[in-house]
């Protein structure tokens, strides 16, 4: 398997753009959660969903912040618009859930605000 | 509210010295505590995990000792190499519901 794979590996984009994050799960697993890394905040999960269906979003910063997952093998997580705080790696990863509840991250979105 | 909090956040260890981390939990309902290891330029990768029916876990040269009374647990890297120089995560969970620590940046020199 291939693994979690995100797109694109590094966004750069001026303030008040719209952004739109990709994520392709491992095939199979049924959860899913974004999170931002920051110096500052370290790794916050943002939202996840379990079986394509948004379960806990309390992570999203503002309404600014929106995900979708139109179905098992695909996610996005959209700004708009973006600010230069939003500026961080954001992550995606899999998990096929209990009870190891392993998640498997991709290799990130490098994302820059100016 | 921070529910995991992780100690150092950066440690610098000579070659086959043994590397420390520590994390504290404040829920008792997490039922699983993994650590990840972040490379530069990575996504986090889990390294080993325990769950709170045992005191302790070992592969190779990676040990979880785990104190369920006290909720903490760290990890003991035995011979750290200058392979191991990573950034490190503990993880506490229940289901879905999974809180990082903050990370500790380890460097091994040589």
């Amino acid at each position: 398997d291939a693994g979690v794979i995100q797109s694109p590996r590094h966004e750069v984009t001026e303030m008040g753009q719209e952004v739109t994050l990709r994520c392709k799960p491992i095939s199979g697993h049924n959860s899913l959660f974004w999170y931002r890394q920051t110096m500052m905040r370290g790794l916050e999960l943002l939202i996840y969903f379990n079986n394509n269906v948004p379960i806990d979003d309390s992570g999203m910063p503002e309404d600014r912040f929106s995900a979708k997952m139109p179905n098992a093998s695909f996610s996005t997580l959209k700004i708009q618009p973006s600010e230069p705080r939003d500026s961080a790696v954001y992550f995606c990863a899999s998990t096929l859930g209990t009870p190891k509840n392993i998640q498997y991250f991709g290799a990130g979105t490098r994302l820059s605000v100016l | 509210q921070q529910q995991v909090k992780q100690s150092p956040q950066s440690l610098i260890v000579q070659k086959g010295g043994i590397s420390i981390i520590n994390c504290a939990y404040e829920n008792t309902a997490f039922d699983y505590f993994p650590w990840y290891q972040q490379f530069p330029g990575k996504g986090p990768a889990l390294l080993i995990a325990i769950r709170p029916d045992v005191s302790e876990k070992k592969e190779g040269r990676f040990t979880i000792s785990f104190n369920k009374s006290a909720k903490q647990f760290s990890l003991h890297i035995m011979d750290s190499q200058p392979g191991d120089s990573a950034t490190y995560f503990c993880a506490a969970s229940k289901g879905n519901d999974m809180r990082f620590g903050a990370g500790t940046r380890l460097t091994v020199k040589p």
